[in-house]
């Protein structure tokens, strides 16, 4: 089973600021990674999948970057709307197909 | 616009059993594989279970194999759960999600709104 380990737990960042959430796989996974967004109460969304594509109707400021084992999902410029947790997930051997533990993104 | 609406959730004693249901539009179902993921309270997200489009393949975790069922009606574009020998630790929301692709890879796109199970005396 590939683990996936983000970092960090939770990121305080101010509205404007960029934010910078890491995701790490226990052995390669090409590029063949996505994020997710969950607002309290809602389901996951989508955000970016083969690491870099941005899913449809996705805002430019998020984007994704990282092959093999190291990836990073940037926020350049955080909104009131983007406050949330973000889970990565990779999907190159599955199953199962397995996910990080989360960063929570909170208002600094 | 595609749609996913889980329903069949709620409290069971442990060691009982619930089917929980998805229902899907907007997309030619047959053609997709379909998951279960599922969050514990305050916890992060746990694949559960995928069934193939064309049901011939289905997958489990560790931790739901041979108490967990996997199935779907393509005529009726559903997706069904059936669990059994339920546990304190199956506590959750358990939401239905589409494979994104068509291709090889499994991620989850778009997901349902979740339907809430309590396994509890």
């Amino acid at each position: 089973e590939i683990v996936m380990t983000q970092s960090p737990a939770t990121l305080s960042v101010s509205p404007g600021e960029r934010a910078t959430l890491s995701c790490r796989a226990s052995q390669s996974v090409d590029s063949n990674l996505a994020w997710y967004q969950q607002k309290p109460g809602q389901a996951p969304r989508l955000l970016i999948y083969d690491a870099s594509t941005r899913a449809t109707d996705i805002p430019a400021r998020f984007s994704g970057s990282g092959s093999g084992t190291e990836f990073t999902l940037t926020i350049s410029s955080l909104q009131s709307e983007d406050f949330a947790v973000y889970y990565c997930q990779q999907y190159n051997k599955g199953p199962p197909w397995t996910f990080g533990q989360g960063t929570k993104v909170e208002i600094k | 616009e595609v749609q996913l609406v889980e329903s069949g959730g709620g409290l069971v004693q442990p060691g009982g059993s619930l089917r929980l249901s998805c229902a899907a539009s907007g997309f030619t179902f047959s053609n997709y594989a379909m998951n279960w993921v599922r969050q514990a309270p305050g916890k992060g997200l746990e694949w559960v279970s995928t069934i193939s489009g064309n049901t011939v393949s289905t997958y489990y975790a560790d931790s739901v194999k041979g108490r967990f069922t996997i199935s779907r009606d393509n005529s009726k574009n559903t997706v069904s759960l059936q669990m059994n020998s339920l546990r304190a630790e199956d506590t959750a929301v358990y939401y239905c999600a589409k494979k994104a692709s068509g291709g090889a890879y499994n991620w989850f796109d778009p997901w349902g709104q979740g339907t809430p199970v309590t396994v509890s005396s």
